[in-house]
């Protein structure tokens, strides 16, 4: 049971360019969502899924797309990267429910945008 | 979503008891209060839960007055491994999904 993995680790992009984060999770969990965290700061919701083919924006939403076509996957699109989304960006999942406040995190992805 | 206010950091030496307080002064009737821990580089990890008067699991207990209005995360005999940033949640919907509202934490820091 891996839980919640995310790929890449680390990744460097130049303003403008696009590219996808992935996140999966092996646990069924109907909930998944992301995050981004800035230096010194709390976490901030992006999107949000509460199953396949169902999504929605959180705080932070601009600039992000994402797609839920699977219960195990959910990917984050950035559309063109800009400095102000050098960020950690997290995926976390959950069962829907009364456990759904007990959150999974995955390990983090680290992006600089230059 | 109720705001939560927790102090920014707090010291401890190993083996002594710590206890971080959140205000959550417009606390919701159907609303939890919900405790993570993260460390550095990683992911959030789910610490405790409660609804009122006190909840105690193998990590931590969690202390809810009557009037909701606070809480107080308890870690007994911190070890240095508990240095992390803790953060403290309010207004969990648990019928359906919870769309989790992070702070910037209490940064505790445990020294010998």
């Amino acid at each position: 049971n891996a839980g919640v993995t995310q790929t890449p680790k680390f990744q460097v992009l130049k303003t403008g360019q696009s590219m996808t984060l992935q996140c999966a999770q092996d646990m069924n969990h109907e909930y998944m969502s992301w995050y981004r965290q800035d230096p010194g700061m709390g976490l901030r919701l992006i999107h949000y899924s509460v199953g396949a083919g169902i999504t929605d924006q959180g705080e932070v939403p601009n600039g992000y797309n994402v797609s839920r076509s699977t219960t195990e996957d959910f990917p984050l699109r950035l559309l063109s990267a800009a400095p102000s989304q050098t960020s950690v960006y997290f995926c976390a999942s959950s069962p829907l429910g009364p456990m759904s406040y007990e959150q999974y995190f995955g390990p983090g992805t680290r992006l600089t945008v230059t | 979503l109720a705001k939560t206010t927790q102090p920014i950091s707090m010291d401890s030496y190993e083996g002594q008891e710590v206890n971080i307080t959140c205000s959550h002064n417009n606390i919701a009737t159907n609303d939890y209060i919900t405790w993570y821990q993260q460390f550095p580089s990683q992911g959030p990890r789910f610490i405790i839960q409660g609804y009122k008067t006190k909840v105690t699991n193998e990590v931590a207990s969690l202390f809810i007055p009557a009037d909701r209005k606070s809480s107080t995360l308890s870690l007994p005999r911190v070890s240095l491994s508990d240095t992390a940033v803790y953060y403290c949640l309010v207004g969990v919907d648990t019928g359906t999904a919870s769309k989790l509202t992070f702070g910037t934490g209490t940064r505790l820091q445990v020294t010998l």
